[in-house]
Formats: structure tokens, sequence, C-alpha cells
């Protein structure tokens, strides 16, 4: 079973359109992040939710909102796509977000904005 | 906030050779350093961590060590194997913080035939 999957693997879209990745992990963790890594592989938290409720909000344009149905589901959501949202999306989860337990990542998400 | 610095970019050893992967951070309350391995393709995964209670930690063919004195960590890669060939991501974070992890900007290893 997989731990820790989104949807879609690819997404190819086009400019000013609305689209949505979606997170599921079935490890039973309190805590979801969602990352973005660039062209250059440089990886970044955009956000942290921790049983429900956002912890980790990064400096990332209002373009992007995380929503957390419940612990197992953290959903992103950006509107108004622009060519500079391209990279891939990483969903993260731990068992706490007090640091004593590792990072489980997904196998991303490859937004193409055209 | 944190900084993560990663070094080389790129690095190419021969099968069997050893390679070494270096990161400094700049947040001396950073207090947990961990190694993920990113193969083509799909998701970082852990390969081995280390506090900063700790000065060193092996596990197989792998190891850290961590100088909290100057803010280095490294990791040690032993008797590479073509395998092995991956971006490699350094990271800190600290109690409190959320679990914020900073990464490294990542080193491509390639172990050559």
């Amino acid at each position: 079973d997989t731990a820790v999957s989104q949807t879609p693997k690819y997404l190819v879209t086009q400019m000013g359109n609305d689209k949505s990745i979606k997170c599921e992990q079935n490890l039973g963790h309190d805590t979801m992040y969602w990352y973005k890594q660039d062209s250059k592989k440089f990886l970044k938290i955009m956000f942290s939710y921790n049983n429900k409720e956002l912890i980790i909000n990064e400096t990332v344009p209002n373009r992007f909102s995380p929503k957390s149905p419940d612990k197992a589901h953290l959903n992103l959501h950006i509107n108004s796509l622009e060519l500079g949202d391209s990279a891939v999306y990483f969903c993260a989860s731990s068992q706490d977000s007090s640091g004593a337990y590792e990072q489980y990542f997904g196998p991303g998400t490859r937004l193409t904005v055209t | 906030g944190e900084n993560v610095e990663q070094h080389p970019s790129t690095l190419s050893v021969q099968e069997g050779d050893s390679a070494v992967i270096k990161c400094t951070y700049s947040d001396s309350a950073s207090n947990y350093f961990p190694w993920y391995k990113q193969e083509l393709g799909k998701g970082p995964q852990l390969i081995i961590d280390i506090r900063s209670n700790v000065g060193e930690k092996k596990d197989q063919r792998i190891a850290v060590t961590l100088n909290k004195t100057a803010k280095h960590f490294s990791l040690h890669i032993t008797e590479t194997q073509p395998e092995d060939s991956a971006v490699y991501f350094c990271a800190a974070s600290k109690t409190g913080g959320g679990n914020k992890l900073t990464f490294g900007t990542g080193t491509q290893l390639k172990v050559e035939l």
C-alpha cells in the first residue's frame, strides 16, 4: 500500500486556470505538508497542517490555498495559475509536528503551466 | 530564518569509491539534520538523520557527522554502487518550529562503472 499518495501525477494547464492537487496518507499521521520543487530542484516548504489546523504558512501567494478535510487528506488549490507556478509539488506527512519523527514524501505532482 | 548551504552541486565517483557531501547551516538552534535521497521521478526518501546530541551516526555504507560548533554536517557514502546515483538533499529543523525542514540545494551524485 502506498503511504503518501498524490493525484494527479501530471497536470498540464493554461495560464489563468484554477486547479487542485490532492494528497492522502494512510500512515495515521497527524501532520501533513506541501513542498514546491522548482526547475533547479530546490525544495521549499509551503504549508503544514497538524490535525487539520494550519501551523506553517510560508510566504506563498494567496492564490495558493490548502485545505485539510481530515487529518489523512491535504489538498492544494491554486487559482489563476501563472507560468512561474510550474514545478513539482510534493506532499509529505509525519507522525506529529514535534520534530521527533521523519517526514514521508509522496511521489509528487508535476504541474506545467503553458 | 534558517539557511542551509550544500556542496558540491554535482559529484561523480567511480564505483567502489567514497562520496562526501557537505552542508552548513546558519541557525544555531537547529537540532535535527536529515538526509534525503531523491531518485528520478520520485519523492525524497529519508536515508539517515542525526540529532544535535550526537556527533556521528552510521548505517551500513552511510554515515553522517555533525560539528555543532562549526555548524557543519556531512554525508559519507562508502563503497558506492550505481544504485547510489541520485540527488541527495541535506536539511535542518529545530524543536518548536512545527517540524519545518529547510533544505540544501541538492547534490547530483553519479556513480560510474
